[in-house]
């Protein structure tokens, strides 16, 4: 099956831990980029890529870090610094910036 | 930044009627896209419509774009529960623009 793949479903971050969640596609894409979800706000664009080895600040890098090593993977770090990470963290892809989005599955991250 | 705003923000109605929603933006653009997101899931692209496009059809999905007005409107006609979900509205508004979501509407369709 054609599509984007992230992992874990859920995830618990530990005070002062980075954890990473990932993102996987098959579609061949050029661009991958992620998104926050918070209730009543919309997506917020953390970070996006549009070429192996290139990304770019979105609206809410702050707390973030991402690699795009393969073009099939670009994984997120949520770092100590990021000190509200409660939220759900949305993977897309697409050919280019201006195409449709395909989206994975999401990964819900808590705080214990 | 928020450029694609919805409205209502939630919307209820019975199986069987037609759902209207709307978007509204401040720049000029390219595109503008709609998506539909389930319940704790990611989302599902629907419809495409771009700046010299008035109106366009997806199965009950229609699509409208003014851009005098800067506003989309997405119809679904004869609404069923399994239409129950969250709905966007995204933009693209220029060389090198990143797409830009609105906050979403929720809509409620009642068996």
């Amino acid at each position: 099956d054609g599509g984007i793949t992230q992992s874990p479903k859920y995830l618990f971050r530990k005070e002062g831990q980075n954890v990473t969640l990932s993102c996987e596609q098959n579609l061949n894409h050029d661009a991958m980029y992620w998104y926050r979800q918070d209730p009543g706000q919309g997506l917020r664009l953390i970070y996006y890529s549009q070429i192996v080895n290139d990304f770019q600040k979105g609206d809410i890098a702050e707390g973030y870090s991402v690699s795009r090593e393969k073009k099939e993977s670009f994984p997120l770090t949520v770092t100590s610094a990021q000190k509200n990470p409660t939220a759900f963290y949305l993977c897309a892809s697409s050919w280019n910036q201006k195409n449709i989005q395909y989206f994975g599955a999401g990964t819900r991250l808590s705080v214990l | 930044s928020q450029q694609g705003e919805e409205d209502p923000q939630a919307l209820s109605i019975q199986e069987g009627e037609n759902a209207t929603m709307n978007c509204s933006y401040k720049t000029s653009i390219n595109n503008l896209q709609w998506y539909r997101q389930n319940s704790g899931r990611g989302l599902v692209h629907l419809i495409l419509i771009r700046s010299n496009e008035r109106e366009k059809h997806s199965g009950r999905l229609r699509v409208t774009l003014d851009t005098s007005k800067k506003s989309s409107s997405l119809l679904i006609t004869a609404s069923r529960a399994a239409d129950t979900a969250s709905y966007f509205c995204a933009t693209d508004s220029g060389a090198n623009s990143k797409l830009t979501f609105g906050k979403g509407i929720t809509l409620s369709v009642r068996p």
